[in-house]
């Protein structure tokens, strides 16, 4: 079945860092990739999405390409903020629905 | 756009009481809507998916008979926690997909329930 694997957390930088989130995937067939953002006792927000290969997805600074070679759709951000500080899911959207990775924590701080 | 709406946002209840948790889309029909449990830091478990007017399917391990869902309209589901108890205390959330790209969702802001 599909599944979606990513870096466990905390992941802890420093303001203005670079970010990167690992997230790579096995799926059948043509899914969708998503990143999705949560905010302390809050629900998701959709950060930003890829429909098909080499698609690359942003939003908010943050970027993501979809690398069907290496099965990945990893997230970047060139300098985060203090407000980035949430819990990051990867997620593949296939036939049965969204299915997610674990999440990863993400604590900037100033 | 793609705004969906959760209420309660909290709520407390004593054992073996019943929770209702409504979710609307706000400016969309959704075909489908999601039920979701979260435990504290942890991901998403996906419940049930219910689509308008039909039987919610639950996934494996759900109680239906625990869990109910209704699916009444495009824009409105409901799951009502039955004979609540202290582990079904958890962060549920919902959320609902328009029918275009297969997988997006738009998720709710979540409903903390904690029983007594």
């Amino acid at each position: 079945g599909d599944s979606v694997t990513q870096m466990e957390g905390p992941v802890t930088l420093s303001e203005e860092a670079f970010l990167t989130i690992n997230c790579t995937y096995t799926a059948t067939g043509y899914p969708s990739l998503f990143w999705y953002v949560q905010y302390p006792g809050e629900g998701l927000q959709l950060l930003l999405k890829a429909t098909k290969a080499d698609d690359k997805g942003s939003n908010k600074g943050f970027e993501a390409t979809y690398r069907k070679e290496t099965t990945s759709f990893h997230l970047e951000k060139g300098s985060v903020q203090v407000s980035d500080s949430a819990v990051y899911f990867c997620a593949l959207g296939g036939a049965d629905g969204l299915t997610f990775g674990k999440g990863t924590h993400l604590i900037i701080q100033p | 756009g793609a705004v969906v709406s959760q209420h309660p946002s909290w709520v407390i209840c004593k054992s073996g009481t019943s929770v209702k948790i409504e979710c609307r889309s706000l400016d969309f029909q959704a075909t489908t809507m999601f039920w979701y449990r979260q435990f504290p830091k942890q991901s998403l478990m996906l419940m049930a998916t219910s689509n308008e007017g039909s039987k919610a399917t639950y996934e494996q391990g759900v109680e239906k008979d625990k869990f109910l869902i209704n699916h009444a309209s495009l824009t409105l589901s409901t799951l009502t926690v039955t004979s609540a108890h202290p582990e079904d205390s958890s962060f549920y959330i919902c959320s609902a997909h328009m029918g275009r790209l297969r997988g997006e969702q738009y998720f709710g802001p979540g409903t903390r329930l904690t029983v007594t």
